[in-house]
């Protein structure tokens, strides 16, 4: 069964560190996409950064870049210099086969601490 | 008005009453789903349409039913709820390709629901 582990409940980070949120998944699909969101406390979904199973780099947005490792199968988010806004719930998720909903991890509580 | 809106953000209602719950999106996407959101729980996927038709239903009880009007909204009737129903009911839209993985939702702000 398509399944994505994030092991981490909650993880503490010193404003302007650098953290990382592991995400490891279980697929024998070859073709899969990988994805992070990040939830405020006002509920809503925000898409913050995508790796497709056949990307050959790994994939960076602004403070975010996601450590792809596909024999590992992690795909760990990496938030560099870390702001306050950055606390809240950030999930991992994977699509496989196409035309499949995402499948969620349980999702990681950030804590940035000034 | 862009992207995927929800309608109302708060909900209070009895165990006895109907509501619905709407979810409009403004990106042309062709998918759209339904996910229930529980303190301390993994998102749960309660209904995805695809192309206005109802293509997954993960055994959700009779007493949410979603309906798919056009491809741009969505609504959950909600009747004789539970207390354990209270959650954040999250809509989200995506486009959807034969095969294709890259393509992730966009989500709404959520209706954070209270059944009392």
């Amino acid at each position: 069964a398509q399944k994505i582990t994030q092991t981490q409940p909650g993880m503490f980070v010193q404003e302007k560190e650098a953290v990382t949120l592991d995400c490891t998944y279980d697929t024998s699909d070859p073709s899969y996409g990988l994805f992070w969101y990040k939830q405020p406390s006002s509920g809503e979904m925000i898409f913050l950064i995508y790796q497709g199973s056949y990307d050959q780099q790994n994939a960076t947005e602004g403070r975010y870049s996601l450590n792809f490792q596909k024999a590992r199968k992690s795909a760990n988010l990496v938030i560099s210099a870390s702001q306050l806004g950055d606390s809240a719930m950030y999930f991992c998720a994977m699509r496989y086969s196409g035309n499949t909903p995402l499948v969620f991890g349980k999702g990681t509580r950030l804590s940035v601490i000034a | 008005e862009t992207g995927v809106t929800q309608t109302p953000r708060h909900l209070v209602m009895g165990m006895t009453n109907k509501k619905s719950l709407k979810c409009e999106q403004h990106l042309g996407h062709n998918a759209m789903y339904w996910y229930k959101q529980s303190a301390k729980k993994p998102l749960e996927l309660m209904f995805v349409y695809s192309l206005e038709e109802r293509v997954e239903n993960n055994s959700v009880p009779s007493r949410f039913s979603p309906e798919c009007p056009n491809s741009s909204h969505l609504f959950l009737h909600l009747h004789t709820l539970q207390p354990e129903d209270s959650a954040l009911y999250l809509c989200a839209s995506s486009q959807e390709y034969q095969g294709a993985v890259g393509y992730g939702y966009t989500f709404g702000s959520g209706t954070r629901l209270t059944v009392v």
